[in-house]
């Protein structure tokens, strides 16, 4: 079964911190995965789009990385700011599926002064 | 500016009540999608449509459906029969191709609670 799995569920850090979030999946056969971010009670917003031939990415303080033997990838968040505090969101493209995603749950960040 | 449009954010709805709720987008899309978000879970698409007059059922598309009249606009109708309707309901387009990795824009959402 396709699957993306998301962890943690909820992180607390201090502004000005750096921070991972991981995201697994078993999506096969794979196209690309996104990450996209979610502030509360709004839409998500794209951060990054990485196929599978690519190892990282970035926008920003946000850098993602992707290893598409292992089937992981990774947001790090350099030099949190407050405005950081949101939900971030993994999802997965089948190959050929662009009605086809498969989003992860999210992590939800909370970033404290 | 273009971008999606949903309206209303927050609509009230009592037990078999149907609601409809609006989707526009100036972006040019041909593909709309309507997914819903519920706390715990990834996005659910309930119902895509790649091309004027033609739509397909996502994997929750029992008890919504769904019209596609203008390239433009992609209207849900929550209807009676969803048994849990309550959520959050996202809007989304795209462009669309076989080997798709373009973007997908989102709209704001449109939150719905059953009295």
């Amino acid at each position: 079964k396709n699957q993306v799995e998301q962890s943690p569920q909820s992180l607390i850090i201090l502004e000005g911190k750096n921070c991972t979030l991981q995201c697994n999946y078993t999506v096969s056969p794979f196209s690309n995965l996104r990450w996209y971010k979610q502030d509360t009670g709004r839409g998500p917003v794209s951060l990054t789009i990485m196929t599978f031939s690519e190892n990282t990415k970035s926008n920003g303080r946000y850098t993602a990385t992707l290893d598409a033997d292992t089937k992981q990838s990774s947001l790090h968040i350099t030099a949190s700011q407050l405005s950081d505090s949101a939900s971030y969101i993994c999802v997965v493209s089948p190959s050929g599926g662009y009605n086809k995603l498969i989003f992860g749950a999210g992590t939800r960040l909370a970033v404290h002064p | 500016d273009g971008g999606i449009t949903q309206s209303p954010k927050y609509l009230f709805r009592k037990e078999g009540q149907n609601v409809t709720l609006s989707c526009e987008q100036n972006l040019n899309h041909d593909a709309m999608y309507w997914y819903r978000q519920d706390p715990g879970q990834g996005l659910r698409l309930i119902y895509y449509s790649q091309i004027v007059n033609d739509f397909q059922k996502g994997d929750i598309a029992e008890g919504y459906s769904v019209s596609r009249e203008k390239k433009e606009s992609f209207p849900l109708t929550v209807t009676s029969a969803q048994k849990n309707p309550t959520a959050f309901y996202l809007c989304a387009s795209s462009m669309r191709g076989q080997n798709w990795v373009g973007e997908l824009f989102f709209g704001e959402g449109s939150r719905l609670t059953v009295l």
